[in-house]
């Protein structure tokens, strides 16, 4: 199976700042035929159930502001969100479709306001 | 709108039994590959089983393979997990959720989640 980590485990950022977190994969989630990396993001806000992001590692999905956006291909990935706003504070998964099943989840990344 | 509503979760004695219901509305149920996913209290996110939109092919993880069985009623719009011989690492919201497009390539981006059904698994 492959194991996804992420770093840091939380961290806190001023509004209007710069949060970025990232995500590894123990093995590439690039799929070559495609060149499509097999890699999404989820938001989780507390006692809500989680919510898609992004998806294909940098397309966002409808409705999600702009200020989400998802980088990064093979095996390191990265969301940032370029001006946090009070409503963004959540738990962040990244996860991977690649080898499935099962798909697998990082162990999440908690986003708090300084 | 997509509304996924789970349901049938509750207390049980480990070794029992419990039957998740899913109830979907607002988009061609037949159409899409489901999951289930579960978040144990306080901890991450574990994809649990999945099954294609016909119902002909249905994946699980390891920790249910043999125990947890997938299905779905596309005359009912709703889908299901049975869960047999439950432990208490079974303890979990469950959460189903909805493929994101019709294609298989997309069949694991989740695209909607429902708000969860709680299993507690205790004596």
């Amino acid at each position: 199976d492959i194991v996804m980590t992420q770093s840091p485990d939380s961290l806190a950022v001023s509004l209007g700042e710069r949060a970025t977190i990232n995500c590894k994969s123990s093995q590439s989630v690039l799929y070559s035929s495609n060149n499509k990396n097999y890699l999404a993001w989820y938001q989780q806000k507390p006692g809500q159930p989680p919510k898609l992001l992004i998806y294909w590692a940098s397309t966002r999905e409808s409705g999600v502001p702009d200020r989400f956006s998802g980088s990064g291909s093979g095996t390191d990935f990265t969301l940032t969100i370029s001006s946090l706003q009070a409503e963004d504070v959540a738990v962040y998964y990244c996860q991977q479709y690649y080898s499935t099943p099962p798909i697998t989840f990082g162990p999440g990344t908690k986003v708090d306001i300084k | 709108e997509v509304q996924l509503l789970e349901s049938g979760g509750g207390l049980v004695q480990p070794g029992g039994s419990l039957r998740l219901s899913c109830a979907a509305s607002g988009f061609t149920f037949s159409s899409y590959a489901m999951s289930w996913v579960r978040q144990a209290p306080g901890k991450g996110l574990e994809w649990v089983s999945a099954i294609s939109g016909s119902g002909g092919s249905t994946y699980y993880a390891d920790s249910v393979k043999g125990r947890f069985t997938i299905s779905r009623d596309n005359s009912k719009n709703t889908l299901y997990l049975q869960m047999n011989s439950l432990r208490a690492e079974d303890t979990a919201v469950y959460y189903c959720a909805k493929a994101h497009t019709r294609y298989s390539s997309s069949w694991y981006i989740l695209g909607y989640w429902g708000q969860g059904t709680l299993v507690t698994v205790s004596s």
